[in-house]
């Protein structure tokens, strides 16, 4: 299995709501990592998880908040999104962090209204 | 700091001729540099990279780069492109030290024409 898969895939929340994304590898990867892209932008970098522990955090919003509950499984918890958040999440993996030759999943499209 | 820059934001080549798309770093020591390559609402995916050693690297789907640390350059090249190859391509530099991260340039779009 070579493949990072998010679910799902198209998410529209209301600013209200509170909503998960999800990611997960079976690579045997330990870090893995939260992107945030804008359309005609690139990737930005959100946080960083390393062999499960919280390694970079990009001084995102509290509104975002990051989970890895084991080494295959990465969560986005969105609460209290504004408009400006609509964008396509990006997750992905690499053996390491030191390694950067990732593998990304295809994205979350969010829209929040 | 780390950076790549992508002076090229749009570029179209009809199918069947070569391409190159430009990338020009900004890094003390020798940088880790990447290719990825992103079709329109999907993930990125690694086209190469360079480390260290050979400034000739080749990647995936018929792709290569080569390293020239004399003029900060780490140009993709393909010799005949393909209809499949109109995508979005960025080239990005890895961060070494404490803080190891991956920065992107801000892309090239590619269009092929019949």
């Amino acid at each position: 299995d070579t493949e990072v898969t998010q679910t799902p895939k198209h998410l529209v929340m209301g600013m209200t709501n509170k909503k998960s994304l999800k990611c997960e590898q079976h690579m045997g990867h330990r870090a893995m990592y939260w992107y945030k892209q804008k359309a005609k932008k690139p990737p930005e970098l959100m946080f960083v998880y390393s062999y499960e522990k919280l390694s970079i955090n990009e001084s995102v919003p509290s509104r975002f908040s990051p989970e890895c509950p084991n080494s295959s499984l990465l969560n986005l918890h969105l609460h209290a999104l504004q408009p400006e958040d609509s964008a396509l999440y990006l997750c992905a993996s690499s053996p390491f962090q030191g390694d950067y030759g990732y593998t990304f999943g295809s994205g979350t499209r969010l829209t929040v209204v | 700091a780390q950076s790549v820059t992508q002076p090229d934001i749009h570029i179209t080549v009809s199918e069947g001729a070569s391409l190159e798309l430009r990338c020009n770093y900004s890094y003390g020591a020798t940088p880790y540099l990447f290719w990825y390559v992103q079709s329109p609402g999907q993930g990125l995916q690694l086209l190469l990279k360079y480390f260290s050693g050979d400034t000739l690297v080749q990647g995936i789907k018929g792709f290569e780069a080569e390293f020239k640390r004399s003029q900060s350059s780490f140009n993709l090249r393909k010799p005949s492109v393909h209809w499949s190859d109109a995508a979005e391509y960025f080239c990005a530099v890895g961060h070494s030290g404490g803080y190891q991260k991956v920065t992107f340039g801000t892309g090239t779009k590619l269009q092929v024409i019949p």
